[in-house]
């Protein structure tokens, strides 16, 4: 039982590149988030997945998409990097919107 | 808007001390609450929750909070720190009214524990 795992673990990016990250979870959760966390701000959500089939945008979606590609898969993508996606990026899940959340290890994200 | 406010970024403290971790949210007709904790190069680990019932939530590690409706607040705390203890502590809350499960995160607090 791995729980929650993401990949990469880190990753250099160019502006203007793009990128997925990806993220599972073998929990059999109805619901997945993504975050970022920077310096001083704790986390803040970008999007999350109430249940499969459905996504919805969080604090800062800005320059970012989502696929829920099936119950188990939750992925990120940037479009066209920019210096200010530098950050760290936490997948999360949980049973159902009001349960605990569960984290996978992070994917260190710089953009040069 | 709803919001969480860690009232210390960093707690710096001596091995075997008691510790409180300061934490207060927006107010709301019901709330959930929680801490984490997040050692270096992790990710977050559930520390807590609070969701109904007795206002004093125990936790792994020795770890306990407390809520407290009438103050907002949801303040962490264990009577005798470890150096592995050192870490960052977040505080988060879900805010049941029109709730849709997202998590607000306080900005964290270190806890620097020192020998």
């Amino acid at each position: 039982n791995a729980g929650v795992t993401q990949t990469p673990k880190f990753q250099v990016l160019k502006t203007g590149q793009s990128m997925t990250l990806q993220c599972a979870q073998d929990m059999n959760h109805n619901s997945m988030y993504w975050y970022r966390q920077d310096p001083g701000m704790g986390l803040r959500l970008i999007y999350y997945s109430a249940s499969e089939g459905t996504t919805d945008k969080g604090e800062v979606p800005n320059g970012y998409n989502v696929s829920r590609l099936n119950k188990r898969e939750f992925s990120l993508r940037l479009e066209s990097a920019a210096p200010s996606q530098t950050s760290v990026y936490f997948c999360a899940s949980s049973g159902t919107v009001q349960e605990t959340q569960y984290f996978g290890p992070g994917t260190r994200l710089l953009v040069l | 808007a709803q919001s969480v406010t860690q009232l210390d970024s960093q707690v710096p403290v001596f091995e075997e001390a008691p510790v409180e971790l300061r934490c207060n949210y927006s107010s709301s007709v019901s709330v959930y609450l929680f801490w984490y904790v997040q050692y270096p190069n992790q990710g977050l680990q559930l520390l807590l929750k609070y969701l109904s019932g007795s206002t004093l939530v125990k936790g792994i590690n020795g770890f306990e909070a407390e809520f407290n409706k009438s103050q907002t607040s949801f303040h962490l705390r264990k009577p005798s720190v470890h150096i592995s203890d050192t870490a960052e502590y977040f505080c988060a809350v879900i805010h049941g009214s029109g709730n849709t499960g997202k998590l607000i995160f306080g900005q964290g607090t270190t806890l620097q524990v020192k020998p």
